[in-house]
């Protein structure tokens, strides 16, 4: 099983509105990672945790804040976001981080496509 | 210059056709090369994944790596309209962590 879970699929917001985003998985991995894609744009990289601690900021806005509340769960709170902020955002995870590479793809969830109003 | 290149597309293909998708890369130190394929408005699926040069085959796929130009490969053959989706190569160098350097990614339709 390589199943990375996302919720919600869709998610339409305010500029004002506080909302979080939520990814799993059980496969035992150790590392989880969010990225932005924008249309016809490959993935951007944002966070990197790696056994629950952040390991990577890609130096995004504060208005994004991700939470690993343990290794199976990974939280992208949202707030105060722009119009521009609108993009599909994709969870994925590997089984380690850094270390020997072969144990390191990295399988995506479907996610969550995001519009700001 | 982009430290990977990926022809955008898009690329259409008649059903039964063998498809070819290239990107280039330029930092000697990738070592791992992997494959995606995206469907419209879905994530992306991992197709292939290789180690440094040669070539791997799995069912109608067959991955090329070539170190020494700098240039990975992925071969579709018999293609079926099910295989149009976008391709993504993604590549990541030894140490240092797993940071994926991703390609524009390439746009294939196969029609019936």
């Amino acid at each position: 099983d390589t199943e990375v879970t996302q919720t919600p699929k869709h998610l339409v917001m305010g500029m004002t509105n506080k909302k979080s985003l939520k990814c799993e998985q059980h496969m035992g991995h150790r590392a989880m990672y969010w990225y932005k894609q924008k249309a016809k744009k490959p993935p951007e990289l944002m966070f990197v945790y790696s056994y629950e601690k952040l390991s990577i900021n890609e130096s995004v806005p504060s208005r994004f804040s991700p939470e690993c509340p343990n290794s199976s769960l990974l939280n992208l709170h949202l707030h105060a976001l722009q119009p521009e902020d609108s993009a599909l955002y994709l969870c994925a995870s590997s089984l380690i981080f850094r270390g020997e590479v072969a144990k390191n793809i990295q399988y995506f969830g479907a996610g969550t496509r995001l519009s700001v109003l | 210059q982009k430290e990977v290149e990926q022809d955008p597309g898009p690329l259409s293909v008649p059903e039964g056709a063998i498809v070819s998708l290239n990107c280039t890369y330029s930092n000697s130190a990738f070592q791992y090369f992997m494959w995606y394929r995206q469907y419209s408005r879905k994530g992306p699926e991992l197709l292939m994944y290789t180690y440094s040069s040669g070539n791997k085959e799995d069912g109608r796929f067959t991955a090329q790596v070539d170190k020494s130009s700098k240039y990975i490969s992925l071969f579709i053959r018999d293609s079926q309209p099910s295989d149009s989706a976008t391709y993504l190569c993604a590549m990541s160098a030894s140490g240092g962590g797993n940071k994926l350097t991703f390609g524009t990614g390439t746009q294939l339709k196969v029609e019936l």
